[in-house]
């Protein structure tokens, strides 16, 4: 049973480019959350698709956009890219319960991205 | 503002050892905490924990919830070189989708 899987693991950019990264979630799992996590510290929340719709989203400007598609992957796309954005980019999947407690977001090993 | 503080920021110990790490927090509308382990890459799911009081455990590692105090912790017995990681605190709010998580504690356990 595959878990999360992102792609690339690793990329280079140059300030003022644009990046697309990439995640599939674990089977059974319709939701899919992207954090940005910089060096020494902890997940920051970007967003969260379901239904192919932005669910919530967290303080990050419109140069981060997603998408979800039909068979519940996603894209997290980057605009105008700044040496801020340097950092490691989780995916994070769960499966979504109408009542009850939410069940654990697993996440995948990334993508590194870095900025010259 | 919701907001998550784990302490301490890190910590160096020797195998066999225990370790209890902490993880405070204020947010509006409480749903759960999560523990989570980081090594190199993703982070992998540990506990999730929603009522007060009530252990969590699962081998070496356990953990605790005081919602009146609101902390957690999470403890590792018998420490192994294999427990050296980040350890993530995180917290789910009510009426949102999002973990809010803290700094992480960064342990390393030397032989």
């Amino acid at each position: 049973d595959a878990g999360v899987t992102q792609s690339p693991t690793h990329l280079i950019k140059t300030r003022g480019q644009q990046v697309t990264l990439r995640c599939s979630p674990k089977s059974g799992h319709d939701t899919v959350s992207w954090y940005q996590q910089a060096l020494g510290q902890g997940p920051q929340f970007i967003f969260q698709y379901y239904e192919e719709e932005e669910r919530q989203r967290g303080n990050f400007p419109d140069r981060f956009s997603g998408h979800q598609f039909p068979n519940y992957s996603s894209e997290l796309n980057v605009n105008a890219l700044l040496l801020g954005d340097s950092a490691l980019y989780l995916c994070a999947s769960s499966k979504w319960v109408l009542t009850g407690v939410n069940q654990p977001q697993h996440f995948g090993d990334g993508t590194r991205l870095s900025i010259l | 503002e919701d907001k998550v503080v784990q302490s301490p920021l890190s910590l160096v110990v020797h195998e066999g050892d225990t370790v209890t790490l902490n993880c405070s927090y204020e947010v509006t509308n409480f749903r759960s905490l999560l523990w989570y382990k980081q090594e190199k890459k993703a982070p992998t799911f540990l506990f999730m924990l929603t009522s007060s009081g009530i252990e969590k455990k699962s081998g070496r590692l356990s953990s605790i919830l005081d919602k009146k105090e609101l902390f957690s912790i999470l403890n590792i017995t018998a420490t192994q070189t294999g427990d050296s990681a980040i350890y993530l605190c995180a917290v789910e709010a009510r009426g949102t989708y999002k973990y809010i998580f803290g700094t992480g504690t960064r342990l390393k356990v030397l032989a």
